[in-house]
């Protein structure tokens, strides 16, 4: 089944404690993203990838960061997490945003107390 | 920048109403646009799309039409189910980027 697979779907952890999100899709998709999901304020881009060794910063990248070392991973990595990361994550990928849109995983629900 | 404006929600509905969620946006060029559903713990997913001005995408009863005119992607259904309850989100692309801007969200909620 064509997929984007996140884990964990929730995460309790404590402040500064680092933590990695990983994101798989089995779709063979050139781009790749991380969403965050927050109350009022819809979803908001955070990185994205265009390839293999290639990502660039979206709308709200402070605080994370992305690797993509292979096509089909594109782990999340908040090293220092803060209260106000927490939140609800979606990684999505696609062969052509502009024309496919993005298939979107099933969520992490990130909490940091 | 980019940006899409959708009507607050709850929608609330009674079985077998029609549906309208209004959906505006700002953009530069000319965006593809997308509706996409979120049901209760569950991900994003792609309801329909259009590509260019006067397309018009529909899916499980679902129609939206690209109106460059007014930039708007109104979403419509004649007859809602109770499993249509669910969040809905326009959202754009532009420039062929690589991000999609969306819309804060729509809750519909179906009462049999």
């Amino acid at each position: 089944e064509a997929q984007v697979t996140q884990n964990p779907r929730y995460l309790i952890t404590v402040t500064g404690k680092k933590l990695t999100v990983t994101c798989s899709q089995n779709m063979n998709h050139e781009y790749m993203s991380w969403y965050r999901q927050d109350p009022g304020l819809g979803l908001r881009q955070i990185y994205y990838s265009m390839n293999v060794e290639v990502t660039d910063k979206g709308d709200v990248p402070e605080g994370y960061k992305v690797s993509r070392k292979e096509k089909r991973n594109f782990p999340l990595i908040l090293e220092s997490p803060s209260p106000n990361q927490t939140s609800l994550y979606f990684c999505a990928s696609s062969f052509s945003p502009d024309f496919y849109g993005y298939t979107f995983g099933s969520g992490t629900r990130l909490t940091v107390v | 920048g980019d940006s899409v404006t959708q009507m607050e929600g709850p929608v609330t509905l009674s079985e077998e109403a029609f549906l309208t969620i209004n959906c505006t946006y700002t953009a530069t060029g000319y965006p593809s646009l997308f509706w996409y559903v979120q049901y209760p713990g569950e991900g994003l997913q792609l309801l329909l799309k259009a590509t260019k001005a006067d397309d018009k995408g529909s899916n499980k009863g679902f129609e939206a039409t690209y109106r460059k005119e007014t930039t708007s992607f109104h979403l419509e259904k004649g007859s809602v189910q109770v499993s249509d309850s669910a969040v809905y989100f326009c959202a754009l692309n532009s420039n062929a980027g690589n991000m999609l801007t969306f819309g804060g969200g729509t809750r519909l909620m179906v009462k049999p």
